[in-house]
Formats: structure tokens, C-alpha cells, sequence
């Protein structure tokens, strides 16, 4: 799994800049990878997902990269908005058949005005 | 249709004390999950049931134990609460939406164990 850690990633942008966030997974099996929003106070909300047999996703201003050599996973945000303040944590399925997620520690992403 | 609900909100134990957390899903999902959140952390996996009648430890099992009541409800229960879990617990059930598989999170329970 993955480890975990005591300090969160914090990544400051200012409002209307794009933002990447970053994750690295463990498990060469997992087959399905999914970003989720926590605000504060709130359960994890889901954003996006992408299965292994793709390399990119797009949303509604948010892309999802996946290289599977490297075990690298990016969350890109366009034009991030105050509202898009929380932390972003990736998600992986361990390949099993249980639809079991491995979580990440989770990246704080602040949005200054 | 309210989605994944649990209760309590917010819990405080003595040392001992035991307590169930319930959790209930109303999207026919087949698998369920508890989840603990620390401070700063992401989340782990306690135990997960797959499907009606079926359950599993995942990460953090110790001291906890789940019953899988029926299909829509997942509940934890904590028999002998320590100061170590002291944490947030979230439910969460996954099932097909918006093209694929999600998981849903329920409001979480912030306990304390003094």
C-alpha cells in the first residue's frame, strides 16, 4: 500500500491558474484509479476516474493523466476557483475482485483570491 | 433518495466503553465499506463487505468488528473503545454511476475516546 505520512502536501495557486496534483501508486494490478474532493468537515466527493487501459480522461476542468510506467497519476484543475479549495486525495483498486480502494495521504490544494 | 447516511454525527466514549456506528445506503449498492480518517491522513480501510452476507478485514481491523445486517445497512461496532481511535469514520457503498464505478461517502462520525 501506499505509505502515509504526517504533514500533508499543500499546493498553493492563485485563483484562475491551472493545478496539478500529484499521486504515485504502489500496486501494478490495480486496473482503476479515482480522484475525490474532501472539504473540510465533509466525506471524500468523487471527480473523476480512469481505468488503466487509458492514459487520459477530461471532465468539467479536470483531466486525469495516467502513466503506467512510472505508477503516476495527475489531477489537473483549469482555472481553479476558491471553491475548488480542499484536499484531493487518488484512489486506486487493488485489482481484486472486491472493488477494494487503497487510499493516498491526499494533497491540501489552497486557492488564493 | 439520500444516498449513504450515518449516525451518529458525533460520538464521545470513555476508555472500554462500547459503541455501534451505523451506516445506511439507499442505491441497492452490493458492496459497502468503514473507513478511518486521522488527522492529516488518508483514509483506511477497517472492513468491507462485498456483498449481503459477506464481510472482510482490510487494513486496520484491529479492534473493530462489522455486520453486514442486509443489503442496504453496514454497521461497526467498537466493544472495548481505546484513545487510539479516536478518528473520523466514514461508510462509504460503490456501485455503477455516470459511466462507471464510484463510491459514495456517507457524512462521517467524528468520535472521541477520552
Amino acid at each position: 500500500g501506499e505509505s502515509v505520512g504526517l504533514h500533508l502536501p499543500t499546493l498553493s495557486v492563485q485563483e484562475g491558474d491551472n493545478s496539478i496534483i500529484n499521486c504515485a501508486y504502489s500496486n501494478s494490478a490495480s486496473d482503476y484509479f479515482i480522484w475525490y474532493k474532501q472539504e473540510s468537515g465533509k466525506g471524500p466527493q468523487f471527480i473523476i476516474d480512469i481505468r488503466s487501459n487509458m492514459d487520459k480522461r477530461q471532465g468539467q476542468r479536470v483531466t486525469v493523466l495516467l502513466n503506467k510506467t512510472v505508477k503516476h497519476l495527475s489531477l489537473q484543475i483549469a482555472a481553479t476557483q476558491p471553491g475548488d479549495s480542499a484536499v484531493y486525495f487518488c484512489a486506486e483498486n487493488d485489482g481484486g475482485a472486491t472493488n477494494k480502494l487503497i487510499f493516498g495521504t491526499g494533497t491540501l490544494l489552497a486557492v488564493q483570491p | 433518495n439520500a444516498g449513504v447516511t450515518q449516525t451518529p454525527k458525533f460520538q464521545v466514549l470513555k476508555t472500554g466503553q462500547s459503541m455501534t456506528l451505523q451506516c445506511a445506503q439507499d442505491m441497492n449498492h452490493n458492496s459497502m465499506y468503514w473507513y478511518r480518517q486521522d488527522p492529516g491522513m488518508g483514509l483506511r480501510l477497517i472492513y468491507y463487505s462485498a456483498s449481503e452476507g459477506t464481510t472482510d478485514k482490510g487494513e486496520v481491523p484491529n479492534g473493530y468488528n462489522v455486520s453486514r445486517l442486509n443489503k442496504r445497512e453496514f454497521s461497526l461496532r467498537l466493544e472495548s473503545a481505546a484513545p487510539s481511535q479516536t478518528s473520523v469514520y466514514f461508510c462509504a457503498s460503490m456501485g455503477w454511476g455516470r459511466g462507471s464505478y464510484e463510491q459514495y461517502f456517507g457524512p462521517g462520525t467524528r468520535l472521541t475516546v477520552t
